[in-house]
């Protein structure tokens, strides 16, 4: 089974801010890594696609990069809306794997 | 627009059983892979079960493997979690996601509650 292990595990910043949350699996999962963001009561949303691709109508300050072992999502210019739970999650193996989670708290 | 609509979810005895129901609509949903995934109360998300688009392939994680069906009904766009001998550390909020040809669950439904007490 390949772990992921996101850091930190929770971070407090203001706004306007540049976050950086990494994920780093147990061994190589190539470009198949993905990050969500979760608000409380809500289902995961997804915010990045392989690595570093972009979704349609997530904001582009949300922007991924990585690959093999070490991943690392940044949030440019964080705004109010932006404190939520972020996982990472790998699609290379089975078990299907994700992070323990972020805890994003805006000061 | 793409939507997934759980249903099933409920107070259950621990031993007793439940049919979770996932409802697709917006996609061609005989195309895509499904999954289940979960997440327990306060805790992080875990993958339950995978189903290819034709039900030829199937997969489960090992802490449901034995007590867990996952299956599908192409004509009716559902999806669907049988759950046998269920246990207090099976309370969780269930989710079936869409999935892609590499494996990415891109799209999430809002969850239903299991929740196994006696």
């Amino acid at each position: 089974e390949i772990v992921l292990t996101q850091s930190p595990d929770f971070q407090s910043v203001t706004p306007k801010e540049k976050v950086t949350i990494t994920c780093r699996a147990s061994q190589s999962i190539g470009g198949s890594l993905h990050w969500y963001q979760q608000k409380p009561d809500q289902s995961p949303k997804l915010l990045i696609k392989y690595a570093s691709q972009s979704i349609s109508g997530v904001p582009s300050r949300f922007s991924g990069s990585g690959s093999g072992t070490d991943f690392t999502l940044t949030i440019n210019s964080l705004e109010a809306e932006d404190a939520a739970t972020y996982y990472c999650h790998q699609s290379s193996s089975l078990p299907r794997t994700f992070g323990q989670g972020t805890k994003l708290e805006i000061k | 627009e793409v939507q997934l609509v759980e249903s099933g979810g409920g107070l259950v005895q621990p031993g007793g059983s439940l049919r979770l129901s996932c409802a697709a609509s917006g996609f061609t949903f005989s195309s895509y892979s499904m999954n289940w995934a979960r997440q327990a109360p306060g805790k992080g998300l875990e993958w339950v079960s995978y189903i290819s688009s034709s039900s030829s392939t199937i997969y489960y994680a090992d802490s449901v493997k034995g007590r867990v069906t996952i299956s599908r009904d192409n004509a009716k766009n559902s999806l669907y979690l049988q759950m046998n001998s269920l246990r207090a550390e099976d309370t969780a909020v269930y989710y079936c996601a869409r999935g892609d040809i590499g494996g990415l669950m891109d799209v999430w439904g809002k969850g239903t509650t299991v929740t196994v007490s006696s």
